[in-house]
């Protein structure tokens, strides 16, 4: 069975504190990776990677993808009061146009 | 550029009724859309893909019947939630695939729906 794995589960930090968010995947013809933010409402797009290695960056955004451990990380520095949403994982399969979703982290920026 | 508007933002119905639900990409054109499920605290599940002018394919379990869905234009898909039933109470989400470039999923903003 497909599954996508994140953790933690969730982050509770301060603002200015770096934090460090993990996506694991088992998934039949892995495609992509995709992260995203969801806060009240809908995910919006963050990063998508294809190849291992290579560090996609935005801003205090940063990920990369590890695609012999079969895992992914996220990474905030300096973060922000607005950075508190939940970050999704979510994996692409080729051959199909479907997308498997992990739970997802809570992370929560402190003042 | 990449919105996605859905409609209604919030729906509160009685037992029995049947709910609409509309998903239309408004700056790109979509061949693909897709239609999801949140239950608090839990991730997205995938109910459907919507192709345009074809027949959606459905995720094992969900019910055809009951959550209808049309891709009538390269623009717009729609969910109807038939016979709404309390347990139908949830989070629905669309996603629009571009046709072109990346072809990157973007989520429309969801519609809450509470059914009575």
């Amino acid at each position: 069975e497909d599954k996508v794995v994140q953790s933690p589960l969730s982050l509770v930090v301060h603002e200015g504190d770096t934090v460090t968010l993990n996506c694991s995947y088992e998934v039949t013809n892995f495609r992509s990776l995709l992260w995203y933010k969801q806060e009240k409402k809908a995910p919006t797009f963050l990063f998508m990677l294809t190849s291992s290695g290579i560090e996609k960056k935005s801003g205090r955004l940063s990920s990369i993808l590890d695609k012999k451990e079969l895992f992914s990380i996220l990474n905030i520095t300096a973060t922000q009061t607005g950075d508190s949403a939940v970050y999704l994982c979510a994996v692409g399969q080729g051959g199909s146009e479907k997308l498997v979703f992990g739970k997802g982290t809570k992370l929560t920026v402190n003042p | 550029g990449a919105v996605v508007s859905q409609h209604p933002s919030w729906v509160i119905c009685k037992s029995g009724t049947s709910v609409k639900i509309e998903c239309r990409s408004l700056d790109f054109q979509a061949t693909t859309m897709f239609w999801y499920r949140q239950f608090p605290k839990q991730s997205l599940m995938l109910m459907a893909t919507s192709n345009e002018g074809s027949k959606a394919t459905y995720e094992q379990g969900v019910e055809k019947d009951k959550f209808l869905i049309n891709h009538a234009s390269l623009t717009l898909s729609t969910l109807t939630v038939t016979s709404a039933h309390p347990e139908d109470s949830s989070f629905y989400i669309c996603s629009a695939r571009g046709d072109s470039g990346r072809k990157t999923q973007y989520f429309g903003p969801g519609t809450r729906l509470l059914v009575l």
